[in-house]
């Protein structure tokens, strides 16, 4: 199975400063059609899981544009512009690429 | 825009089976992959396999042996049994529309397995 590594576990951030969660694959997501099989869902407080972007870098319907997803390979990252009240919750990675699909372990974002 | 809701018993008793109905509103099931992810109580995400309108299936190796996703199209609906539950099954269960890009996702059903 493809091992997904987060970090940080925990992020307390500022209200209007920047935000990055790392995620690590333990093997490639990008697939030979040039796209990585890689998502990113935040799972607000008591609420189910909601898609921000897929593919890596393609941002959800939805999705507030402060969110954007980079990297390639087996690095990914997540960042937030500028964080807001609304952005609490535990952000997970998710690899698509082969089955069975895994996810990362979480990333606690917190108002500081 | 589609809507997905979980319904099931909130309690299984060990040894016995687990089965969950995710019911589609506002489209078709049709010509869509459906999923099934849980979540144990204080933790993440695991994925547990998908389904096509067809009936093609996808299962976690690490269930594979216990679990079956079927879909009632004539219903708009798909289910999920897992048998020979333990302990360890017990999480809050989720469907969610496709399966490598999850979108939306149900509200999800606490499942506690205990006798």
């Amino acid at each position: 199975d493809i091992v997904m590594t987060q970090s940080p576990v925990s992020l307390p951030v500022t209200p209007g400063e920047p935000a990055s969660i790392s995620c690590r694959s333990s093997q490639s997501l990008l697939h030979s059609n040039g796209y990585n099989y890689l998502d990113w869902y935040l799972q607000k407080p008591g609420q189910s899981p909601q898609l921000l972007i897929y593919l890596g870098s393609s941002r959800a319907s939805g999705a507030p544009d402060r969110f954007s997803g980079g990297g390639s390979g087996s690095d990914f990252t997540l960042k937030i512009s500028r964080v807001e009240a609304e952005d609490v919750g535990v952000y997970y990675c998710m690899q698509a690429l082969e089955t069975p699909y895994t996810f990362g372990q979480g990333t606690k974002l917190e108002i500081k | 825009q589609v809507q997905l809701q979980e319904s099931g018993p909130g309690l299984v008793k060990p040894s016995e089976t687990l089965s969950l109905t995710c019911t589609v509103s506002g489209d078709s099931i049709n010509n869509y992959y459906w999923s099934w992810i849980r979540q144990p109580p204080g933790k993440g995400l695991e994925w547990i396999g998908y389904i096509y309108s067809t009936g093609n299936t996808n299962y976690n190796p690490s269930l594979k042996s216990r679990v079956t996703i079927s879909i009632d199209t004539s219903k708009n609906q798909f289910s999920l049994e897992l048998n020979s539950v333990t302990t360890a099954d017990t999480a809050v269960y989720y469907c969610a529309r496709g399966y490598d890009i999850l979108t939306p996702w149900g509200q999800g059903t606490l499942v506690t397995v205990s006798s």
